[in-house]
């Protein structure tokens, strides 16, 4: 079945405690990304990355870091966390836009707490 | 960025049509317009996309203006399932892809 997956669904953690949120997808896509999800502000952009050892910097990049080491894969890092950081996130791929079938594939989110 | 605008909501009744709107006034002749919706407590999924000619699927049709600035995307029969906030984005055949998702429209379906 083609999916993007995430883990962990659910996390509480602390301020300052690194953390890693993993993406994983199926589906050989050259695109992948990351979102933050917050009341009122809708769907924001983090980073994405085109290939391989290619990323760059969405909307809201600050307190994050992501590395594609794999065409599989796409984590996203928090350093050092921060209450702000409290959100839900959403990983999501895709072929190339020019691709014929461009949809993005959606995860079924992270929400992460940062007391 | 290319940027869309839509409304914050809209309701309507169940069985009915549903015509969301999206404006685009930036738009490049290589972007193509996507369209996804998110249901509660869901990640967002694909609903349909076009570049210039109107598209039909089997969940929706997508009305594209002729000058592309805007487009409509149209739900033939709304039911309670398609209660969901759903976003326009555009995405660039050449491949920025730096998106806005925006805050979308929340679609409410009166019985």
């Amino acid at each position: 079945e083609a999916q993007v997956t995430q883990n962990p669904r659910y996390l509480i953690t602390v301020t300052g405690k690194k953390l890693t949120v993993t993406c994983s997808q199926n589906m050989n896509h050259e695109y992948m990304s990351w979102y933050r999800q917050d009341p009122g502000l809708g769907l924001r952009q983090i980073y994405y990355s085109m290939n391989v050892e290619v990323t760059d910097k969405g909307d809201v990049p600050e307190g994050y870091k992501v590395s594609r080491k794999e065409k599989r894969n796409f984590p996203l890092i928090l350093e050092s966390p921060s209450p702000n950081q409290t959100s839900l996130y959403f990983c999501a791929s895709s072929f190339r836009a020019g691709a014929s079938t461009g949809e993005l594939f959606f995860g079924e989110g992270s929400r992460l707490t940062v007391l | 960025d290319a940027k869309t605008t839509q409304p914050n909501s809209m309701e309507s009744n169940e069985e009915e049509p549903v015509h969301l709107p999206c404006n685009h006034s930036t738009i490049s002749g290589t972007d193509y317009i996507h369209w996804y919706r998110q249901l509660p407590s869901q990640g967002p999924e694909y609903v349909i996309h076009g570049l210039t000619s109107n598209v039909n699927n089997r969940m929706a049709s997508l009305a594209i203006a002729e000058d592309r600035k805007s487009s409509t995307l149209i739900l033939h029969r709304a039911t309670l399932r398609d209660a969901a906030v759903y976003y326009c984005i555009l995405r660039d055949y050449f491949g920025n892809e730096k998106l806005t998702f925006g805050t979308g429209t929340r679609l409410t379906i009166i019985p």
